[in-house]
């Protein structure tokens, strides 16, 4: 079956530690995004990528970094740099102007 | 800058009743409004999608009108089913120069009682 897959379900961070969030698509989509929940607000984008090797900051970019080396995979590393990184991050992919897949997200903790 | 609103927060309502969940947008210049279903820690699925040409779009039990020119639209959902109960969110393509990008709402949370 075609979907988006994200992983771990679950992570959990150490101060000072980057982590890298995965996710991986089968659907042939261009574009793929990463968004952050924070618990009562709506989704907002961190990154978006509308095709290999090209990638543009969404509206909360610092403290996060991203690469698109393949069309299939879009990984998401949160920096030390993220001074608040505790959230639901949820990663999409589509065809341009179509709508966006979701996967079923990654809940990040500090410990 | 696009800012999407949806009131209530929260609504909890008997088992069969028809409801109307409502979002708002400040920038009519959208390439389509969609609405998506959430399950409580899982990601986003797509209800419907109305494109700005669109006035409404019906699926099943559900029917989602778009007035793009006062900023507004609605999710009614008819004979409401505990299985209903989620948080429902709106979000609104704008374009943006081949960068099109979806600016969401902070969703409904919906609960239905049997």
């Amino acid at each position: 079956d075609g979907g988006i897959t994200q992983s771990p379900k679950y992570l959990f961070r150490k101060e000072g530690q980057n982590v890298t969030l995965s996710c991986e698509q089968n659907l042939n989509h261009d574009a793929m995004y990463w968004y952050r929940q924070d618990p009562g607000q709506g989704l907002r984008l961190i990154y978006y990528s509308q095709i290999v090797n090209d990638f543009q900051k969404g509206d909360i970019a610092e403290g996060y970094s991203v690469s698109r080396e393949k069309k299939e995979s879009f990984p998401l590393t949160v920096t030390s740099a993220q001074k608040n990184p505790t959230a639901f991050y949820l990663c999409a992919s589509s065809w341009r102007g179509q709508p966006q897949h979701f996967g079923d997200g990654t809940r990040l903790s500090i410990l | 800058k696009q800012e999407v609103t949806q009131i209530p927060a929260a609504l909890s309502v008997p088992e069969g009743e028809n409801l109307v969940l409502n979002c708002s947008f400040t920038d009519s210049a959208i390439y389509n409004l969609q609405w998506f279903r959430q399950d409580p820690g899982k990601g986003l699925t797509s209800l419907l999608l109305i494109q700005s040409s669109q006035r409404e779009q019906t699926s099943g039990r559900l029917n989602a009108s778009l007035d793009k020119s006062s900023g507004r639209s609605t999710l009614y959902i008819a004979a409401s089913q505990p299985g209903d109960s989620a948080t429902y969110l709106c979000a609104v393509l704008h374009p943006n120069f081949g960068n099109e990008k979806l600016t969401f709402g902070t969703g409904t949370r919906l609960t239905i009682i049997p």
